[in-house]
């Protein structure tokens, strides 16, 4: 079957750097997406990347290892806005979004 | 560019009555939308695949004759819920992909319609 697994609940501190970590195995890969979900509103887009390695995007990075089925999105200089569910979405052969639960990540001060 | 809008935001309505959800692309051309559901607390579960000019792809577990799905322009699908009870109150969020972007794969998303059945 298909699967994505990335961690339910995160903690990190306002300033500081934290990494939500996913795993995947679908039916093929048409690359791998990272969306940010606010409560109560719809997905919105951070990241793709299709091909192994970093994507840097201002305080947000997505790195990719195709071999190992794992990703990560990485957010420096945490702002308490950043607080949110972080999905990973792998869309697979037949070129649909195959979701994960979501990480939903808490900032303190 | 690329947005997509939903009408209605949120709607109340009365245990087997139906209601209808649009999803338009405001500045882009979509064959292909795509309908989800979402409950509280958890992550987006794909109802329909929804074609231009064709039938809808539904996956296992929706019913058709339930959520009827018409796509019926290259910017505009609706899901209309029929007979609606109060399990199907859920968060329902459309999204489309780009025609002019294929080799992109990424979906833009509509801001949701929060459905409340009583």
């Amino acid at each position: 079957g298909q699967n994505i697994d990335q961690p339910t609940e995160m903690t990190a501190t306002e300033g500081a750097i934290v990494q939500i970590n996913c795993t995947y195995q679908t039916s093929g890969f048409n690359g791998l997406f990272w969306y940010q979900q606010h409560a109560g509103e719809a997905p919105t887009f951070l990241s793709y990347n299709v091909l192994d390695g970093l994507e840097e995007k201002g305080r947000f990075s997505s790195f990719l290892s195709r071999s190992k089925g794992y990703s990560y999105l990485l957010l420096k200089e945490l702002q308490m806005k950043d607080s949110a569910s972080y999905l990973c979405a792998v869309m697979d052969s037949n070129y649909q979004l195959i979701w994960g639960a979501g990480t939903k990540l808490i900032i303190k001060p | 560019g690329a947005v997509v809008s939903q009408h209605p935001s949120w709607v109340i309505c009365k245990s087997g009555t139906s209601v209808k959800i649009e999803c338009r692309s405001l500045d882009f051309q979509a064959t292909t939308m795509f309908w989800y559901r979402q409950f509280p607390k958890q992550s987006l579960m794909l109802m329909a695949t929804s074609n231009e000019g064709s039938k809808a792809t539904y996956e296992q577990g929706v019913e058709k004759d339930k959520f009827l799905i018409n796509h019926a322009s290259l910017t505009l699908s609706t899901l209309t819920v029929t007979s609606a009870h109060p399990e199907d109150s859920s968060f329902y969020i459309c999204s489309a992909r780009d025609n002019g972007r294929e080799s992109y794969n990424e979906q833009f998303f509509g801001p949701g319609t929060r459905l409340t059945v009583l």
